[in-house]
């Protein structure tokens, strides 16, 4: 299974960054899939998954600002993270797995300035 | 909130030498529901253990998984050069979020 994620890599602060990431080599109505971030100065973080059916668990420090949507018929799935800051600069990983994390993205840095 | 502490930050090895990488929970890890996953620079994480100690797809056998409960450890038994990397614990269970550990540095 093979994923990409996609989206701006710049966003202002107090907007809503978005991203995707597009599945293929594998059906997406198989896995639960996932959305992590990495910046130097909080290591790994999870951000959340969702299945195809719409069953999602989000990260409660993020959960008021986040939203995980998941399109079968485009095999794509969506992370939207509204009002963000510049603590929200990281590079955004997309995953197959709600737990352990078997294939991932290349990753995506996203930051987020003036 | 599950916090999981790697030790030692950085490691300093040679080939051939047998590599001992520890991660230590703030509580139980629910059903021993932790990874293990090596990240090279400018690379995503790839994962080598689930539940522990189940080798991921295509991990060589020189690695291996170990623990329970809070402490668990990663093992590199005859390091090869692509071995030296950042190797991150993780864990996934009954309480959210998932966290990970700060990441240990193999380094030659």
């Amino acid at each position: 299974v093979q994923l990409q994620e996609s989206g701006p890599g710049l966003v202002r602060p107090s907007e809503t960054l978005a991203l995707t990431c597009t599945v293929s080599g594998g059906s997406i109505s198989h896995y639960y899939w996932s959305w992590l971030r990495q910046s130097p100065g909080k290591g790994l973080e999870w951000i959340g998954y969702i299945h195809h059916t719409g069953t999602s668990n989000y990260n409660p420090s993020l959960k008021s600002r986040l939203t995980i949507s998941v399109d079968t018929t485009k095999s794509q799935f969506s992370l939207k993270l509204a009002s963000v800051t510049a603590a929200d600069t990281a590079v955004y990983y997309c995953a197959r797995g709600g737990w352990s994390l078997e294939d991932w993205g290349q990753g995506t840095l996203v930051t987020v300035s003036s | 909130e599950i916090v999981l502490t790697q030790s030692p930050g950085t490691l300093s090895l040679s080939p051939g030498e047998r590599a001992t990488l520890s991660c230590r929970a703030s509580q139980s890890v629910n059903s021993n529901h932790l990874a293990w996953y090596q990240q090279k620079p400018g690379q995503a994480p790839r994962l080598l253990f689930y539940e522990v100690s189940s080798r991921a797809a295509g991990i060589p056998d020189r690695f291996s998984g170990s623990g329970s409960g809070t402490d668990f450890t990663l093992t590199i038994s005859r390091l090869e050069p692509d071995d030296f990397a950042v190797y991150y614990c993780h864990q996934f269970g009954a309480s959210l979020p998932y966290t990970f550990g700060q990441g240990t540095n193999l380094e030659i």
